[in-house]
């Protein structure tokens, strides 16, 4: 099984500042199968990048992903008030789907 | 545009099974080759998938079971001997990216659907 990491828990930063969010995985992953979830309070989940640096339809520019192998980083490149949320990494291998524990981004 | 919409009792007792269908709206559950999945989150913590087509976490995998109704355009979820370790809101989601590929690439969500295992 593997694991995925993330870090910091949480993260708190003012709106313009850049965010750096880490996502480690126990093994080596194949990195066309790792994806970054946005969640805001009491909303589903939504899909920000794919395939490690593929950003998923309407996502604004700023959200840019980037790793591979164990170790992988979402970066937003200017914080909105709108993106301090809740995200989650996740990878599939072997058709088993696994989360991280997730990254709190919030206002300082 | 796609559109997935959970529904099925909000509270379960325990041992009994749980059972959500996803109502699958603005396209055909049968177009293309998708996953069609369920996942939760328990209350203030993070996602867990619990299956997808004929595909289960391994954790869950001996109480689960998904099956898809291509003639009513749903796919169902039941999750036998449930606990109140099971409380959560259960999402239903599209995976994939329509050629069979990419599983976890979870588009499409539901609004979600929080069950309750009280008795």
């Amino acid at each position: 099984e593997i694991v995925m990491t993330q870090s910091p828990a949480t993260l708190s930063l003012s709106p313009g500042e850049r965010a750096t969010l880490s996502c480690r995985a126990s093994q080596s992953v194949n990195s066309d199968y790792l994806s970054w979830y946005q969640q805001k309070p009491g909303q589903a989940p939504r899909l920000l990048i794919y395939g490690a640096s593929n950003g998923a339809t309407g996502i604004p520019a700023r959200f840019s992903g980037s790793g591979s192998g164990t170790d992988f980083t979402l970066t937003i490149g200017s914080l909105q008030p709108e993106d301090f949320a809740v995200y989650y990494c996740q990878h599939d291998y072997n058709f088993v789907l696994t989360f991280g524990g997730g990254t709190k981004v919030e206002i300082k | 545009q796609l559109q997935l919409q959970e529904s099925g009792p909000g509270l379960v007792k325990p041992s009994e099974t749980l059972s959500l269908t996803c109502t699958v709206s603005g396209g055909s559950i049968s177009s293309g080759s998708y996953y069609w999945g369920w996942l939760r989150q328990p209350p203030g913590k993070g996602l867990e998938w619990i299956g997808s087509n004929n595909y289960y976490n391994p954790s869950l995998k001996s109480r689960v079971t998904i099956s898809v109704d291509t003639s009513k355009n749903q796919f169902s979820l039941k999750l036998s001997s449930v606990t109140a370790a099971d409380t959560a809101v259960y999402y239903c989601a599209r995976g994939g990216d329509g050629s069979g590929h990419f599983m976890g690439r979870l588009v499409n969500w539901g609004q979600g659907t929080l069950v309750t295992v009280s008795s």
